[in-house]
């Protein structure tokens, strides 16, 4: 069964700082990973998506990797701003047959400005 | 419509009554699922689809929820004698097979 953890749960940074939001997950048979933003009560927005033959995907000031057989993957958010602030999820896609999606727990960041 | 569309958006409902969610995935997409978010919770898996068939169910909470896809499209999501316990927003997405998921907005489901 694939588990996908987030780290640190909650962050807090002051504007202008570039941070790390790290998602680990436990089965390295993976389609594609994806990395997305949830908005306080709002849908999922899509941020990056990393197929498992790649090692990482950049869009703007957002750069995400991806170590597939350690099971690790990282978003980079470079010269953080307030409109950052959000809970930011990573999920996996099982490979083979059967390609259900597990989400992590989620890292919700405060960027103060 | 260009992305995947939920409905209703909100919806309130009384204890015990039964009420239907619906899910239209993006055309040609042959994945879809279906999951719920508690208030201040992550997101719990419910159901995927494959097509028109379901090959993970793990997600249904008991056997009061239940879901259909038809015709490779759209979706519903039954949830019978409600209980409070059931309010939550509750998330479609869908994808192709190589593309990403793609959510909707939700729907806000209220047991009152």
């Amino acid at each position: 069964k694939q588990e996908v953890t987030q780290i640190p749960a909650a962050l807090s940074v002051p504007e202008g700082e570039n941070l790390v939001l790290n998602c680990s997950f436990t089965d390295s048979a993976i389609y594609n990973l994806q990395w997305f933003r949830q908005d306080p009560g709002k849908g999922l927005t899509s941020l990056l998506l990393i197929q498992s033959s790649q090692r990482e995907q950049t869009s703007g000031r957002l750069n995400a990797s991806l170590d597939k057989s350690s099971g690790r993957s990282t978003l980079y958010i470079a010269a953080s701003q307030p409109g950052d602030s959000a809970t930011y999820l990573c999920a996996v896609r099982g490979s083979g047959g059967y390609q259900k999606v597990t989400f992590g727990t989620g890292t919700k960041l405060q960027v103060i400005p | 419509g260009a992305g995947v569309s939920q409905s209703p958006s909100n919806k309130v409902t009384e204890k015990g009554k039964d009420v239907e969610l619906r899910c239209d995935p993006i055309s040609g997409h042959t994945a879809l699922y279906w999951y719920r978010q508690s208030l201040g919770q992550g997101l719990e898996f419910l159901i995927y689809f494959q097509g028109n068939s379901a090959p993970d169910k793990s997600g249904l909470p008991s056997d009061r929820f239940s879901a259909e896809r038809t015709g490779g499209s759209v979706s519903t999501l039954t949830i019978q004698r409600t209980q409070q316990e059931d309010s939550a927003v509750y998330l479609c997405a869908s994808s192709s097979a190589n593309t990403e998921a793609f959510f909707g907005q939700g729907t806000r489901l209220t047991v009152v």
